[in-house]
């Protein structure tokens, strides 16, 4: 059973860096698959972040491309997202996903969602 | 890269079919065959329910049917369900590499 699971900061100030990082259990991530980083605001629709493949291939939102980074560590079966100087706009749940077909383009496994508010 | 079009909301009794459109352009939905759509309850995480316009995971029921036709896509549920109550949401690949969603559809069985 394909598992992941999202961990950072409870909050981040303005012009801070926001760090996130899913652990994923139940599949190698050096096997294969694509993962990524996806966000909703609060009360919105789901936006597409960002995404790697296994063999640490990025694809970026270009809204996002200037401030976002996606990276694999295979030795831990992790992959992480840092967004740069975050406004209260970033304040959303951002979930991670299992990505498949051509260039990761389903997401069909989700992590639960974590929330993180972007306040002084 | 704007948001696919997605109508608010659509409501449908149970038994009956509903039809949830998504309309784009010809940079993402009218000119490739990545398209899906997904269901998300109330403080969960989406659920993949069409990939490759009209293809189903395995566990989703035969119910949920997709199709394209020119820059719009569109997701039916037929027999409608209570647990079908969900907003929806499509997804197009939009060409170097990126991806575009649509703002959502809640639907509400009366």
């Amino acid at each position: 059973q394909v598992q992941l699971q999202e961990s950072g900061p409870g909050l981040v100030k303005p012009s801070e860096t926001l760090s996130l990082t899913c652990t994923v259990s139940g599949y190698s991530i050096s096997s294969g698959y694509y993962w990524g980083w996806l966000r909703q605001p609060p009360g919105e629709g789901l936006d597409w972040i960002a995404t790697c493949s296994h063999t640490g291939t990025t694809y970026y939102n270009p809204s996002l491309r200037s401030r976002a980074t996606i990276s694999v560590d295979t030795s831990k079966n992790q992959f992480s997202l840092k967004l740069r100087s975050v406004t209260a706009a970033d304040t959303a749940v951002y979930y991670c996903a299992r990505g498949f077909g051509d260039f990761g383009t389903y997401f069909d496994y989700w992590g639960q969602g974590t929330l993180v508010p972007v306040s002084s | 890269q704007s948001a696919l079009t997605q109508p608010r909301s659509v409501s449908g009794s149970p038994g009956q079919s509903v039809t949830i459109s998504c309309t784009g352009t010809s940079s993402d939905v009218g000119n490739y065959k990545y398209v899906s759509w997904y269901q998300q309850h109330p403080g969960k995480a989406p659920q993949l329910m069409t990939f490759d316009v009209s293809k189903r995971p395995s566990g989703v029921p035969d119910r949920f049917s997709a199709s394209k036709s020119g820059n719009t896509a569109s997701l039916t549920i037929s027999g409608l369900q209570a647990e079908d109550e969900a907003d929806y949401y499509c997804c197009s690949y939009a060409g170097s590499y990126t991806w575009v969603f649509g703002g959502g559809t809640k639907l509400t069985v009366l």
